[in-house]
């Protein structure tokens, strides 16, 4: 069961790029990495899934290191409307595995103007 | 239009009742999930079903009770057990298809809009 570690809190302005790092030491094989957002009191919407390299969507992108124990996620220039909680979650989705996957406290993102 | 449905949106509870929280999803999702979060915590997860008629407890299944009994609807009953039940609670579907390894892309979970719980 991969745990992760990420930043309890973040501050930026408006306009930045914003990267929040996300330590996964035990992180298997068979294992993804994928990043939600949430906003006060609404459910998580998923951002980003990676499996290795880089991944870039419309929203954001997902750096991950050759040895995976760590990703990025990278928002760039961001706005008031990006402030929420950010998950990292470490694991498989398929079948009973996908029980195991945790959401941690995630990192608390405030956009300042 | 897709998605996942949940009510009501505020339910009070009185000492010693059962409540039962609505979750129903038309993605055609096979696996559904109620998770609880309290207050500046993460996700939590209560109960898990992959398939009809079929469930399992996650980490903090005490309390609770869920049925399966069609495809698009997962029902959470917090009971009279439940001596800590307020929270935000939040019901999430995915697929269980096998991961397309070419696209290596992987189930993501759809969550509804959650359900706030206050006790009387």
């Amino acid at each position: 069961l991969a745990k992760t570690t990420q930043p309890i809190s973040m501050d930026s302005y408006e306009g930045q790029e914003v990267n929040i790092t996300c330590s996964h030491n035990n992180i298997a094989t068979n294992d993804y990495i994928t990043w939600y957002q949430q906003f006060p009191s609404q459910g998580p919407r998923f951002i980003i899934q990676g499996y290795k390299t880089k991944v870039t969507n419309e929203v954001a992108s997902l750096f991950i290191p050759a040895d995976r124990k760590s990703s990025t996620l990278s928002l760039p220039r961001v706005s008031l409307s990006d402030t929420a909680v950010y998950y990292c979650l470490v694991g498989d989705m398929k079948g009973s595995s996908a029980s195991k996957i945790i959401f941690g406290s995630g990192t608390r993102l405030s956009i300042r103007p | 239009d897709g998605g996942i449905t949940q009510s009501p949106k505020y339910l009070f509870r009185k000492e010693g009742q059962n409540v039962t929280l609505s979750c129903e999803q038309n993605l055609n999702h096979d696996a559904m999930y109620w998770y609880r979060q309290d207050p500046g915590q993460g996700l939590r997860l209560i109960y898990y079903s992959q398939i009809v008629n079929d469930f399992q407890k996650g980490d903090i299944a005490e309390g609770y009770s869920v049925s399966r009994e069609k495809k698009e609807s997962f029902p959470l009953t917090v009971t009279s057990a439940q001596k800590n039940p307020t929270a935000f609670y939040l019901c999430a579907s995915s697929t269980l298809r096998p991961g397309d390894l070419r696209g290596r892309r992987q189930e993501t979970q759809y969550f509804g809009p959650g359900t706030r719980l206050l006790v009387l």
